[in-house]
């Protein structure tokens, strides 16, 4: 079972508010991404980190940030919140050597209103 | 442009048949393919995964077939049961350091 956590799982909230988003995952694994999902659509990869320090842009485009201080942490912050940034917010962590295999969080949905 | 295609949003099928989800992809550099399964609320599970010097991978009621030349890839599960019922992606990885790029997924209900 992994052991990946996101926090809050649902978030509703006015346009213009900053918002963090928070995953933890107790594995000791040194990959974590950060997808996002609207319904029926793909899961895209909007920030990585290989490890502490380390954050990389995914491959679609975000307005949003990520900080890796530790390793076991992974948030991800909204400066300014829309309703375009209403979604799916999927944390995910891997084994380097692994990084096919991915334990992901239970997700935040976030609405903007 | 989607990499990773799955064309049928949806698959209805009876407890006890089986179930095949497909899936087509058009980089010919992916090396590696996997599928996922998701519960609603909850994140997505990684249930199987296939090289691209195989083509076939088998796991209890999970078989995954991989054909190169097409760029098509199935996922069979014998026999279906209730509990698969669930939205599964098809995922494709290039290179070992490269990151999974996902499919829009199918929703599979299978009815008692």
């Amino acid at each position: 079972e992994a052991d990946i956590y996101q926090t809050p799982r649902y978030l509703v909230i006015g346009t213009g508010k900053k918002i963090t988003l928070e995953c933890s995952q107790t594995m000791g694994h040194d990959k974590m991404y950060w997808y996002q999902q609207d319904p029926g659509m793909e899961l895209h990869l909007i920030h990585y980190s290989y490890g502490v320090n380390s954050t990389e842009k995914g491959d679609l485009s975000s307005e949003s940030t990520v900080s890796r201080i530790r390793t076991e942490h992974f948030p991800l912050t909204l400066e300014s919140a829309r309703p375009s940034h209403t979604s799916q917010y999927l944390c995910a962590s891997s084994l380097a050597q692994f990084n096919e295999k991915l334990f992901f969080g239970s997700g935040t949905q976030l609405s903007v209103l | 442009d989607q990499q990773v295609k799955q064309n049928s949003p949806s698959l209805s099928v009876q407890e006890g048949r089986i179930s095949i989800l497909n899936c087509d992809y058009t980089n010919s550099m992916f090396d590696y393919f996997l599928w996922y399964k998701k519960y609603p609320a909850e994140g997505p599970t990684f249930l199987i995964s296939i090289s691209s010097i195989k083509d076939k991978n088998e796991d209890g009621r999970f078989t995954v077939f991989l054909n190169k030349s097409a760029k098509h890839l199935s996922l069979h599960i014998v026999p279906s049961q209730p509990g698969d019922s669930a939205v599964y992606f098809c995922a494709a990885r290039r290179g070992s350091q490269g990151n999974l790029i996902f499919g829009k997924g199918t929703k599979l209900s299978v009815k008692p």
